[in-house]
């Protein structure tokens, strides 16, 4: 069964940072894309960024709102896709979810990341 | 504003059918692949249907999706009360390198 599962979020003041983890079961990570989506309370879904699999040589896209702040990185041993996030903003509260491939097949859960003072 | 145009609401009776648009431009709908979601509020989203591959297994076929040019559409027929929720088009746009999603439209069944 393929799922996905979120980890890390919280509260984190303006300028803070935090970590979320992806980790993932049923399906082997490096023949996959994952795609990072956040969705602000009661707003739409907002796409944060994507790394390829490893037949497109891990590369990486983000959203021009959080280039420079947010990385996303993967741990294919690990079953694992992170976000490291950066200089938070309030506007980056969202909860984040991670989903599979460029149809985005499967979702976790998503995880609640409030930013606030 | 999004990139993709969705209607910010549609409603239907039990048993109808009903349509939900989404416009876009050339660089996202017009070349690339297109996906609809459903999303129960506070739950994940879930992938409907997408124009390249169709739906995925556990889909009702009351779910049905097309484009032409710049502009796609999503079909609900026989409409039933669990299909009130939030639906989202989404595609990758070739010019932003991103994928870009439409401001989402809540489906009410009347």
């Amino acid at each position: 069964e393929v799922q996905l599962v979120e980890s890390g979020g919280g509260l984190v003041q303006p300028g803070g940072s935090l970590r979320l983890s992806c980790a993932v079961s049923g399906f082997t990570l490096s023949d996959h894309y994952v795609d990072w989506v956040r969705q602000a309370p009661g707003k739409g879904l907002e796409w944060v960024g994507r790394t390829r699999n490893k037949a497109k040589s891990y590369t990486t896209d983000y959203a021009a709102s959080v280039k420079g702040r947010f990385t996303i990185s993967r741990d294919d041993s690990k079953n694992s896709v992170s976000l490291q996030m950066n200089s938070l903003k309030t506007e980056d509260t969202a909860v984040y979810y991670c989903s599979r491939d460029v149809t985005g097949d499967y979702w976790g859960q998503g995880s609640l990341v409030t930013v606030s003072s | 504003q999004s990139i993709l145009t969705q209607p910010p609401s549609a409603s239907g009776t039990a048993g109808q059918r009903v349509t939900i648009s989404c416009s876009g431009s050339s660089s996202n709908i017009g070349q690339n692949n297109l996906c609809w979601y459903q999303q129960v509020p506070g739950t994940a989203p879930k992938l409907l249907i997408c124009t390249n591959s169709g739906r995925p297994s556990g889909v009702p076929d009351r779910f049905s999706g097309s484009k032409s040019g710049t502009s796609a559409s999503l079909a609900i027929s026989g409409l039933r009360s669990e299909d009130e929720a939030d639906y989202f088009c989404a595609a990758w746009d070739d010019s932003l390198s991103g994928r870009v999603f439409g401001g989402g439209t809540k489906l009410t069944v009347l």
